[in-house]
């Protein structure tokens, strides 16, 4: 069955440090990756979505940046966090076997 | 782009009573997938239900159903007998079925239940 982790659960950082949220997708091939941005009592915001191995597409050009180094793995960094970067970070992923999009425990990242 | 909207941003219900919940979405899209989100307190986001936008049939699951006009691109959540473990964020949410199947949300509605 399809498993897909996400991590860490929760991250503390300072401003201008640099942020790496990896996501990997278990028991899938060549599956739609998802990034999305959850500040708090709010909606989900799509950050980046990918299709394949490198490529991304971006809906909110911004201080992150978002990678696929492998069919099952998804990335999503910064150089230099900013205190609006704080939020839940949830990754997700969709195959051609299921129509509906599964999502990840999630990020609670607060910049401080 | 394709936008997903929610008007409401906090509803009630008194436990056993219904409730809607209102999405509209803008698209140029002729074939999509439209779903319903759950997302209680632990965060966890939970499929309610999914519609295909060529089918002209409700999707119904269980206390869950939709009502879908395409026309309108409208879809609005109809939850029957309404229990205390259906409080929790309820999303809409629209992907497209072109390059990239881009699923984008609605701002979400808190749902209350009261006893």
């Amino acid at each position: 069955s399809q498993t897909i982790h996400q991590w860490p659960a929760t991250l503390v950082q300072p401003v201008g440090s640099p942020l790496s949220l990896e996501c990997t997708v278990e028991g899938t091939s060549n599956p739609n990756l998802y990034w999305y941005r959850q500040a708090a009592g709010r909606g989900l915001q799509l950050l980046f979505y990918s299709v394949g191995i490198g490529q991304i597409s971006s809906e909110v050009p911004q201080n992150l940046s978002a990678s696929r180094p492998q069919d099952r793995q998804f990335i999503l960094s910064s150089k230099k966090l900013l205190l609006s970067d704080s939020g839940f970070y949830l990754c997700a992923w969709r195959d051609t076997l299921n129509t509906e999009a599964f999502f990840g425990q999630g990020t609670r990242l607060t910049v401080v | 782009a394709q936008t997903v909207t929610q008007s409401q941003p906090e509803m009630s219900v008194q436990e056993a009573e219904t409730v809607t919940l209102s999405c509209t979405y803008d698209t140029s899209e002729s074939d999509y997938y439209l779903f319903w989100y759950k997302q209680p307190p632990s965060r966890q986001m939970i499929l309610v239900i999914r519609q295909e936008a060529y089918k002209q049939q409700n999707a119904t699951e269980n206390r869950f159903s939709v009502n879908f006009q395409k026309a309108a691109k409208s879809f609005s959540l109809k939850i029957s007998d309404s229990q205390l473990g259906d409080a929790a964020m309820y999303f809409c949410a629209y992907r497209s079925m072109e390059y990239g199947n881009k699923l984008v949300f609605g701002a979400g509605t808190i749902l209350r239940v009261k006893s």
